[in-house]
């Protein structure tokens, strides 16, 4: 069964620093590109970022480019999202993302979701 | 960027009905169009992928169509399950992937 547990949410300062994980089991993580999804309250689904299943290629949303650094261990089968310089707007649910097997960008397994607020 | 419009944006129907939701892209996007399900508090979840592939372990109810820049998804005969947001997102670039999405309420 194919699981993404995210973890690493919190309340952090504007202008701090934190770090997410998502364990993956269930799967050969090491063979897909995986992404982070995030929801802000009430709000609809903002595209985040992407990397590729090596770790050799990434992608970064407008509106968290030089901010965020999205990278893997697929020893631990573990994907990261190092987000600093943070804003009260990135304040969201921050979702672990699978793509499905061939289709890039197609998502079908999805984390919980880990938290993330930002306010003073 | 490609600009993904839904509409309606809310939807009253009652268990029975069928319902169509319509998705727009702002350039031609072929066939790499995606919906999603998202009930409260819970993470999305893959309806239909590539225009109108159901995604295994989804009801035959939901079915979508469409290709280039429209789309939609109809669900033949609504179940007290169904009632939840709806999401289109295109996979054709990574920009500005998701649609704003379609919240679907028992009338």
């Amino acid at each position: 069964e194919v699981q993404l547990v995210e973890s690493g949410g919190g309340l952090v300062q504007p202008g701090g620093s934190l770090r997410l994980s998502c364990s993956a089991s269930g799967f050969t993580f090491s063979s897909y590109a995986m992404h982070w999804v995030r929801q802000a309250p009430g709000k609809g689904l903002e595209y985040v970022s992407a990397i590729s299943s090596n770790g050799g290629s990434t992608y970064y949303a407008d509106s968290v480019k030089g901010r965020f650094t999205i990278s893997r261990d697929n020893s631990k089968n573990t994907l990261y999202l190092q987000m600093s310089s943070l804003r009260a707007e990135d304040t969201a649910v921050y979702y672990c993302v699978k793509d499905a097997v061939g289709q890039w960008l197609v998502f079908d397994y999805w984390g919980q979701g880990t938290l993330v607020t930002v306010s003073s | 960027d490609i600009q993904m419009t839904q509409s309606p944006s809310s939807l009253s129907a009652s268990v029975g009905d069928r319902v169509t939701i319509t998705c727009r892209a702002s350039q031609s996007i072929s066939s790499y169009l995606n919906w999603y399900q998202q009930k409260p508090g819970k993470a999305p979840k893959l309806l239909i992928y590539a225009a109108s592939s159901l995604q295994s372990g989804v009801p035959s109810r939901f079915s979508g169509s469409g290709s280039g820049t429209d789309f939609t998804l109809t669900i033949s005969s609504l179940q007290p399950e169904d009632f939840a947001t709806y999401y289109c997102q295109q996979s054709y670039s990574t920009l500005d992937t998701f649609g704003q999405g379609t919240k679907l309420e028992i009338k």
